[in-house]
């Protein structure tokens, strides 16, 4: 089956600390791959995407790059700040199966002064 | 810009009492999800619709229904609640082929 697995959290780290947030994929299709950010109380925000193999999708400084090889989507950022603390969802999507996300279980990120 | 808005914000019911949820996709957005999201967990896919009819079925209790109107607003209907359906729920819309899926801000229900 279709399936997102994420390393556990929760990760923390100090202000302007490099970020890595591993995450692999299981798809019997070519999916789109997504990381969605969910602050405290607060809804899904889409983070940034790929659609294809070797995309690099990027925002407010986290980048992502869909590898196909590894069946990776890894989350990184060079330096972190403390309102990046959230729970950061990795997710696929594939186009034959009506485009319905599958989540990873997500990994919480807490940035300290 | 518009987004997706959801109705109530906030929900508590007793057990075996039912709950209407809202869900006021996009304009011109054609496609509606559902998503349940229990304390600590992954969202997980409840239902979708393309163009009012049902697209897509995930695991939706029995209990639970949903429809789309002619409007394009969608309502999920939950009957016999039990403690284990709190969660907060999630709607989104996207346009069909455009994986630009924009998520509410949720429905948190209570079940007491």
């Amino acid at each position: 089956g279709n399936s997102v697995t994420q390393m556990e959290g929760p990760v923390t780290l100090s202000e302007e600390a490099f970020l890595t947030i591993n995450c692999t994929y299981t798809a019997t299709g070519y999916p789109s791959l997504f990381w969605y950010v969910q602050y405290p109380g607060e809804g899904l925000q889409l983070l940034l995407k790929a659609t294809k193999a070797d995309d690099k999708g990027s925002n407010k400084g986290f980048e992502a790059t869909y590898r196909k090889e590894t069946t990776s989507f890894h989350l990184e950022k060079g330096s972190v700040q403390v309102s990046d603390s959230a729970v950061y969802f990795c997710a696929l999507a594939l186009r034959n199966q009506g485009g319905k996300l599958i989540f990873g279980q997500g990994t919480e990120l807490s940035v300290k002064p | 810009a518009a987004g997706v808005i959801q109705s109530p914000r906030h929900l508590i019911k007793e057990k075996r009492e039912t709950a209407t949820l809202k869900c006021y996709p996009i304009p011109r957005h054609d496609t509606v999800y559902w998503y349940q999201q229990g304390p600590g967990q992954d969202p997980q896919f409840l239902i979708s619709f393309y163009e009012k009819m049902q697209s897509d079925k995930g695991s939706i209790p029995d209990r639970f229904s949903a429809q789309q109107f002619s409007d394009y607003h969608s309502e999920l209907n939950m009957s016999s609640l039990e403690l284990g359906d709190s969660a907060l729920y999630f709607c989104a819309s996207s346009l069909s082929g455009n994986y630009g899926y924009t998520f509410g801000s949720g429905t948190r229900l209570t079940v007491v």
